[in-house]
């Protein structure tokens, strides 16, 4: 059974560093078909992705946030840690952590087939 | 960058097929997943590679992506259950990176 589960602060003062753990189980991040990803949705607005990891640490970012953002991954602990610095109101929205997958055969078929619950960030002093 | 537009919003009665598009540049030559989320919930996996359904899914969701400006989500026989916003997502080659739609909002009548 594949569970995705974010973990985080309760609440963000501006201009703070955000930590999101995302803790994986029913897999391995040293899969090499599959990478964990952070897509956030700011209330009542439309998914947003933020970045991405896979099992051989290639890493990307969303361009309007990459200076803002790192990734990183403990394959022992099966965990994925996102950062993002420099917080602000604008940045309040819920953080999921999704497995991506990528479509047998194919080498740009890629797909997120099981998401974490997520988890409430606001930013307010 | 890429774009992906739905429309705001498509209503349909029960019973009826509800057809949910999702436009972009050769949208045709990539590969078109759909995600189905409820109120307070975490987005699902509805439809992967175009027209693969995820175990558990009813039939009642397909997909297509053979036409030329517009991939599209269909659910026949809609019923209340299936009121929720529902998004597209690509991965655009060009920058290695997901894409997601604005979302479109399904109303039941």
């Amino acid at each position: 059974q594949v569970t995705l589960k974010e973990s985080g602060p309760v609440l963000v003062k501006p201009t703070e560093t955000l930590t999101l753990t995302c803790t994986v189980s029913g897999f391995s991040l040293t899969n090499s078909r599959m990478g964990v990803s952070w897509i956030r949705q700011p209330p009542g607005k439309a998914l947003e992705w933020l970045a991405y990891i896979f099992s051989d640490d290639k890493k990307s970012f969303r361009a309007s946030l990459k200076s803002r953002l790192t990734i990183s991954k403990d394959t022992s602990r099966s965990q994925v840690v996102l950062t993002m610095t420099n917080m602000e109101p604008v940045d309040t929205a819920t953080y999921y952590c999704a497995r991506v997958n990528l479509y047998p055969g194919s080498s740009w078929a890629y797909y997120f087939d099981y998401w974490g619950q997520g988890t409430v960030v606001p930013i307010s002093s | 960058s890429y774009v992906l537009t739905q429309p705001p919003s498509v209503s349909v009665a029960p019973g009826e097929t509800a057809t949910v598009t999702c436009g972009g540049d050769n949208i045709r030559g990539k590969s078109v997943s759909w995600y189905q989320q409820k109120p307070g919930q975490a987005p699902v996996l509805v439809i992967y590679y175009d027209i693969d359904r995820p175990s558990g899914i009813p039939d009642r969701f397909s997909g297509s992506n053979s036409g030329s400006t517009a991939a599209t989500l269909t659910i026949s026989r809609v019923e209340a259950g299936d009121e929720a916003d529902y998004y597209c997502q690509v991965w655009y080659s060009s920058s290695d990176q997901p894409v997601f739609g604005g979302g479109t909002k399904l109303t039941v009548l």
